[in-house]
């Protein structure tokens, strides 16, 4: 079946740090490839999308790039912030019985300090 | 669009006691989805509705566990005879339904057995 793997945290770096958090995926078909977002005490945001090969998604200046000749979808952020301490999750969507039900990999806790 | 919410917020249960959910999507989305994520993992997928009709469930979704969207608005989904097992993070979502993947979560409902 369809799979997400990510990068195993938790991750900390110092503030204005670059970032990767690395992202593959198992697949059949073209699914759409997301990066949700989860603050300290809050639901699950979406940070970013992208639907086919190539696209790239960003938002708040996080970025990723639906790479399909390596089934990868990696997230960057030039300059990290305190405020973008988080978990970051890895999903893509399964369309099997038309659900578009999405497939979420394990997470990644990010932790920036000042 | 005051996005999508979920009652309770927190529950806490006897083993073997009965609980029920609800959630409330974002009005006029015809797809509807539940997942469950427990602690350190990424959500997983439970069920899905369009409109009234549930059209794919999980093999997570043991025969404790029933979900219902009786009118295509709000969803109820109610565990029997709970188990310590059963604690985890319960989410709703919701979805346009119209091409756009985009799911919608709510805050959730955290279920602890005791």
């Amino acid at each position: 079946g369809n799979s997400v793997t990510q990068m195993e945290g938790p991750v900390t770096l110092s503030e204005e740090a670059f970032l990767t958090i690395n992202c593959t995926y198992t697949a059949t078909g073209y699914p759409s490839l997301f990066w949700y977002v989860q603050y300290p005490g809050e639901g699950l945001q979406l940070l970013l999308k992208a639907t086919k090969a190539d696209d790239k998604g960003s938002n708040k200046g996080f970025e990723a790039t639906y790479r399909k000749e390596t089934t990868s979808f990696h997230l960057e952020k030039g300059s990290v912030q305190v405020s973008d301490s988080a978990v970051y999750f890895c999903a893509l969507s399964d369309s099997g019985q038309g659900a578009q039900k999405l497939v979420f990999g394990q997470g990644t806790r990010l932790t920036i300090n000042p | 669009d005051t996005g999508v919410s979920q009652n309770p917020r927190h529950k806490i249960t006897k083993r073997g006691q009965n609980v029920t959910f609800r959630c409330d999507p974002i009005s006029e989305h015809n797809r509807l989805y539940w997942y469950r994520q427990t602690l350190g993992q990424g959500p997983e997928f439970l069920t899905y509705f369009q409109n009234e009709a549930q059209l794919e469930k999980s093999r997570l979704l043991s025969d404790r566990f029933s979900a219902e969207r009786p009118k295509g608005s709000f969803s109820t989904l109610e565990i029997q005879r709970t188990e310590q097992g059963d604690s985890a993070m319960y989410l709703c979502a919701s979805s346009p339904g119209t091409g756009d993947y985009e799911q919608y979560f709510g805050p959730g409902t955290r279920l602890t057995v005791t």
